[in-house]
């Protein structure tokens, strides 16, 4: 158990659609990154965000937005959703720099 | 943009000290090297980092040579559960992001 969890753990969505996801980072953490991970593929690191702002962004289209929340939690929102979106989407909280710590993910399935 | 190389995938036996081999012959000298691993449909696991000296903990022992220019990971009794793919990244100290490759999958066998 990392402390991290993320919900919904499986979604459907329709092409076009918008989706959020969420994740409550592990107490004591104030970082939170978003990773993309595609089937067969090693994690794809979307943005980071440190006290509630964005503190570094990944090769993603700006339809991949998140927030973080005074209590560290955070979103990621996905617009306009395409066929290659399908993935499993994960977070990873941390104190900064350190080490970080992963949640179960949310499998996201674009049909 | 993966700084590491690895073996895409090696066998163990249950019982049996596995050996996972990377390379990073690019690294930089304020850069550590990260040790995840994935087991089928979880998120990734972090087991073991460091940036010059070897370093234990209950997980693995993380080996890395006087060069820093490769590391070995090493979990000294495989068990069937320690069957995964095993990422080696390198990490800049001030550096934002995990960049992970396609990584190791080991299968431990009975």
């Amino acid at each position: 158990e990392t402390g991290v969890t993320q919900s919904p753990t499986h979604l459907i969505k329709t092409r076009g659609q918008q989706v959020t996801l969420r994740c409550s980072s592990q107490s004591g953490h104030n970082t939170v990154s978003w990773y993309q991970q595609a089937l067969g593929q090693g994690p794809q690191f979307i943005f980071q965000y440190y006290r509630e702002e964005e503190n570094g962004r990944g090769n993603f289209p700006p339809r991949f937005s998140g927030l973080q929340f005074p209590n560290y939690s955070s979103e990621l929102n996905v617009n306009a959703l395409e066929l290659d979106d399908s993935a499993l989407y994960l977070c990873a909280s941390s104190d900064r720099f350190s080490k970080a710590f992963f949640g179960q993910g949310t499998r996201l399935t674009v049909v | 943009d993966a700084k590491t190389t690895q073996p895409t995938s090696m066998d163990c036996a249950e019982g049996r000290a596995a050996n996972l081999p990377c390379n990073h012959s690019t690294i930089s000298g304020n850069e550590y090297v990260y040790w995840y691993r994935q087991i089928h449909s979880q998120g990734p696991q972090y087991i073991i980092h460091g940036l010059k000296n070897n370093e234990t903990n209950e997980m693995a022992s993380l080996i890395i040579t006087e060069d820093r220019k490769s590391s070995t990971l090493i979990l000294p009794h495989a068990t069937l559960r320690d069957t995964a793919v095993y990422y080696c990244i390198v990490r800049g100290g001030g550096d934002y992001k995990l960049s992970f490759g396609a990584g190791t999958t080991v299968t431990v066998r009975a």
